[in-house]
């Protein structure tokens, strides 16, 4: 049963580029959220799919965006990167939208900004 | 505000010796839940365990522990005879329920980096 997968697991953009980030949920899920970690910090949430819609947001600008398929993989897109998007992104799975159990995460895509 | 705060930045100890991490959150919600997740070198989030706010009951998972008091809004973790493979980064995370506009998402605390030397 294959978890939560990611990629890239890593890449390296200039400022002012655009990154565009994969995750494949677990299987059987159909809820999927982003989150942010920056070095040193915990995990920051930006946005969570459920049914190919963006159902919640984080304190995020309109730079980030994402994008759930029918399949319930999902992408997150960061438009005009600046040195502080540098950061490992995690993706998250879950079944339904109300989940107030396990999250199942990915390792991540760690995105460096110069 | 901060929901959740892990005073804790770093602890190291010594293989065998028990070790405790602290978690202090706030919250409005009468309904919440509480979770723990392991950090390893690797970058993904393990989850350890999830409490919810009607359940004080302290748990035990082998050398795991938690503690979750109301009273004090603190959920901690114990480690008893700590190994080397316990090293790792550990999250407290709170989920609040009632928030229509929330629900789901997890607030973290900035994490505390646990080391365990041989």
């Amino acid at each position: 049963d294959a978890g939560v997968t990611q990629s890239p697991t890593h890449l390296i953009k200039t400022r002012g580029q655009q990154v565009t980030l994969r995750c494949s949920p677990k299987s059987g899920h159909d809820t999927v959220s982003w989150y942010q970690q920056a070095l040193g910090q915990g995990p920051q949430f930006i946005f969570q799919y459920y049914e190919e819609e963006e159902r919640q947001r984080g304190n995020f600008p309109d730079r980030f965006s994402g994008h759930q398929f029918p399949n319930y993989s999902s992408e997150l897109n960061v438009n005009a990167l600046l040195l502080g998007d540098s950061a490992l992104y995690l993706c998250a799975s879950s079944l339904g939208r109300v989940n107030t159990g396990e999250l199942f995460f990915g390792e991540g895509s760690r995105l460096t900004v110069l | 505000a901060q929901k959740v705060t892990q005073a804790q930045t770093e602890i190291s100890v010594v293989e065998k010796e028990d070790v405790t991490l602290d978690c202090v959150y706030e919250t409005r919600d009468t309904t919440y839940y509480l979770f723990w997740y392991k950090q390893p070198p690797s970058g993904e989030l393990v989850f350890l365990i999830r409490r919810n706010s009607f359940d004080e009951q302290n748990e035990i998972s082998g050398r795991y522990s938690w503690n979750f008091q109301k009273s004090t809004s603190s959920f901690n973790f114990t480690i008893t005879a700590s190994q080397v493979v316990d090293s790792a980064v550990y999250f407290c995370a709170l989920s609040e329920a009632s928030r229509g506009s929330t629900l789901g998402r997890l607030y973290f605390g900035r994490g505390t980096q646990l080391t365990v030397w041989p």
